[in-house]
């Protein structure tokens, strides 16, 4: 079946612009999450949704990031006033009930 | 917080050889272990995981990994890898308990070399 699918899958976008991912989970997938990874290093947690239950938000790094899920579909990650050390590659996975699967992530690079 | 150490960043071998790639964590409550590949250009995903019972875990292509809770440890062995072993792997553990976000070490870059 059709896997975790992301959009896009590549942004450029300039210092103080505001950005919109889109993740697309696994049909019936309850649970949801959003990783960055920078490069060089490992794949940082940002936010984890379960169905309907309040996301787990402990690594978001700032205020200017925030994610919504509606149901236990789509999700959107939001990045406000990006700024140049946002560039990075953000994963998304769904997982039913403990493998993540995950989607070929977007790279976003703040010039 | 509960942390995830991958101690060789970058591997070089031969075709042939055996390899061993570490992984440590530092929670000590009980944990669940993953050890995920991302061959280049292709989405990460999952070799084998650890949740209870065998510490010998076996994955998929030939990999395994065995779970030392003394050392608090999740290495991965191969006997002999292949070229198209080439790839990053990434460890990671899962806290027991509700939450089911992973914590993932910093990756080993494997380059096998024909």
């Amino acid at each position: 079946g059709a896997g975790v699918s992301q959009s896009p899958s590549n942004k450029v976008t300039e210092k103080g612009k505001d950005v919109e991912l889109r993740c697309d989970p696994i049909s019936g997938h309850t649970a949801l999450y959003w990783y960055r990874q920078r490069l060089g290093q490992g794949l940082e947690f940002l936010i984890y949704f379960q169905g309907n239950s309040a996301p787990d938000k402990s690594g978001l790094p700032s205020d200017r990031f925030s994610a919504e899920r509606t149901g236990e579909s789509v999700s959107t990650l939001t990045i406000q006033r990006t700024q140049q050390e946002d560039s990075a590659v953000y994963l998304c996975a769904s997982s039913f009930p403990y493998e993540q699967f995950f989607g070929p992530g977007t790279r976003l690079t703040v010039l | 917080a509960q942390s995830v150490s991958q101690h060789n960043h970058h591997v070089i071998l031969s075709e042939a050889a055996s390899l061993e790639l570490g992984c440590n964590y530092s929670y000590g409550g009980t944990v669940n272990l993953f050890w995920y590949v991302q061959y280049p250009g292709q989405h990460l995903q999952l070799l084998l995981k650890y949740f209870s019972g065998d510490p010998l875990v076996k994955g998929i292509k030939g990999f395994e990994a065995e779970f030392i809770k003394s050392k608090f440890s999740f290495n991965l062995r191969k006997p002999s890898v292949q070229w198209s072993d080439t790839a990053e792997y990434f460890c990671a553990v899962k806290e027991g308990g509700a939450t089911n976000k992973l914590i993932f070490g910093t990756g080993t870059l494997l380059a096998v070399q024909p």
